[in-house]
């Protein structure tokens, strides 16, 4: 089940620069889309959504961009910091019914100083 | 800030024994989950809970699960006969309603080792 990808499994930021997470979808049917991070021997985390209807959402230094036409939506961090070092989940549901998370595989984003 | 308790933190047991992994959600909360993560693979949905009833399951939520409200706080996991195969972190998520956008909630997960 491959419905969600996020197809890089790390990536390496300095810090002060922006780092961009990107996730890919093949279910048309999703409306509501979702970032987590996790920290190791923690839950899950949320860090931002986006609805369908939109094609930007921002909270402080964090911005979900979302293309529906290309089933793709990136998470972007400006600037990036230490502390954002973590593993990304983008995570994709239905607004209908029980909004059941579909998780990519993650990211891992390392911040270096 | 509310927040979605697990416990234990980890448990291990022998395979074929039955275990109960328990999470308190945010008080407030209508929606109810479980979710887990074979190590190495991705976050997977294992149930849905609303209204004291399941609203929907995956294929992996086979007859060896069950899940329970017993309580108006806790939200319980059960499995009956352990298998290797269910060894991994299981994570409860609880959200406020069902009608809107909003974000699933999760706990910090409990390991389960089946040896």
């Amino acid at each position: 089940d491959q419905q969600v990808k996020q197809n890089s499994p790390s990536l390496s930021v300095q810090e002060g620069r922006i780092s961009i997470l990107n996730c890919d979808y093949t279910n048309s049917m999703f409306d509501y889309f979702l970032w987590y991070k996790k920290y190791p021997a923690e839950g899950p985390t949320f860090l931002i959504s986006i609805s369908s209807i939109k094609d930007k959402n921002e909270d402080g230094r964090f911005t979900v961009f979302l293309n529906k036409s290309a089933k793709h939506l990136s998470l972007h961090i400006v600037p990036s910091q230490p502390g954002d070092s973590a593993v990304y989940f983008c995570a994709a549901s239905l607004i209908q019914g029980a909004q059941k998370l579909v998780f990519g595989q993650g990211t891992r984003l390392t911040i270096n100083p | 800030e509310p927040e979605v308790t697990q416990t234990p933190s980890h448990q291990v047991t022998q395979m074929g024994q039955e275990v109960i992994l328990r999470c308190v959600p945010i008080s407030n909360h209508l929606y109810f989950y479980w979710y887990r993560q074979i190590l190495g693979q991705k976050v997977e949905f294992l149930v849905s809970f609303y209204n004291n009833e399941i609203s929907e399951k995956s294929e992996i939520f086979d007859d060896q699960f069950s899940v329970e409200r017993p309580d108006g706080s806790n939200f319980t996991l059960k499995i009956r006969s352990t298998k290797l195969e269910d060894s991994a972190m299981y994570f409860c998520a609880s959200r406020e309603d069902w009608s809107s956008y909003n974000e699933q909630f999760f706990g910090p997960g409990t390991r389960l080792t089946v040896l």
